[in-house]
């Protein structure tokens, strides 16, 4: 079975663009979870879509956001980016409301 | 909302030690409670989880606990071995089927 995949690996901008970053969720899965790693932050949660639709968002500005495609897969943008977006960007599935599949990531930096 | 403190944030032993890192959280409504072993540069992978109906769970070296009453809940490794050495992150699910992530243990195994 497939896990989860994100592209691109590694993605770098500079300030003022936009980025956009995708996950493939596992197979069956209609959950996709979007995370914030910055350095010693932890995980912080961005974005939760499930069945196409955004259920819930964490404390972000609306310059975050994505959406959710039928066959379940998902696009996360960020808008106007500023040095501070420069993160590990992480998405998880999931085929409930518990656990949940991490992909390996899309390193972004903001120069 | 959940909020999830982790402690410590940095753990150094011997091989062939016992390590054990704590969590608590604030919602009494949570029910899952994961944790993630995070390699260096590479995705957080659950390890072993617990549901807030059972008080334990083992896998081998590792084995979670539940204390519900107080709130809190424990990783325990043991025969730690130079492998284990990795961030270890604890995970709270509540009410509203958001993770809430600790900030990190930073397991460090010396041979």
């Amino acid at each position: 079975e497939a896990g989860v995949t994100q592209s691109p690996t590694h993605l770098i901008k500079t300030r003022g663009q936009q980025a956009t970053l995708r996950c493939s969720p596992i197979s069956g899965h209609t959950s996709v979870y979007w995370y914030q790693q910055a350095l010693g932050l932890g995980l912080q949660f961005l974005l939760w879509y499930d069945e196409g639709e955004e259920r819930n968002r964490g404390n972000f500005p609306p310059r975050f956001s994505g959406r959710q495609f039928p066959n379940y897969s998902s696009e996360l943008n960020v808008n106007a980016l500023e040095l501070e977006d420069s993160a590990l960007y992480l998405c998880a599935s999931s085929q409930s409301t518990d656990t949940q599949y991490f992909g390996p990531g899309t390193r972004l930096t903001v120069l | 909302g959940e909020n999830v403190e982790q402690h410590p944030s940095t753990l150094s032993v011997q091989e062939g030690d016992s390590a054990v890192i704590k969590c608590t959280y604030s919602d009494s409504a949570s029910n899952y409670f994961p944790w993630y072993k995070q390699e260096l540069g590479k995705r957080p992978q659950l390890i072993i989880d617990i549901r807030s109906n059972v008080g334990e769970k083992k896998d081998q070296r590792i084995a979670v606990t539940l204390n519900k009453t107080a709130k809190h809940f424990s990783l325990h490794i043991t025969e730690t071995q130079p492998e284990d050495s990795a961030v270890y992150f604890c995970a709270a699910h509540g009410g509203s089927y958001i993770p809430t992530f600790g900030r990190g243990t930073s397991l460090i195994v010396h041979p």
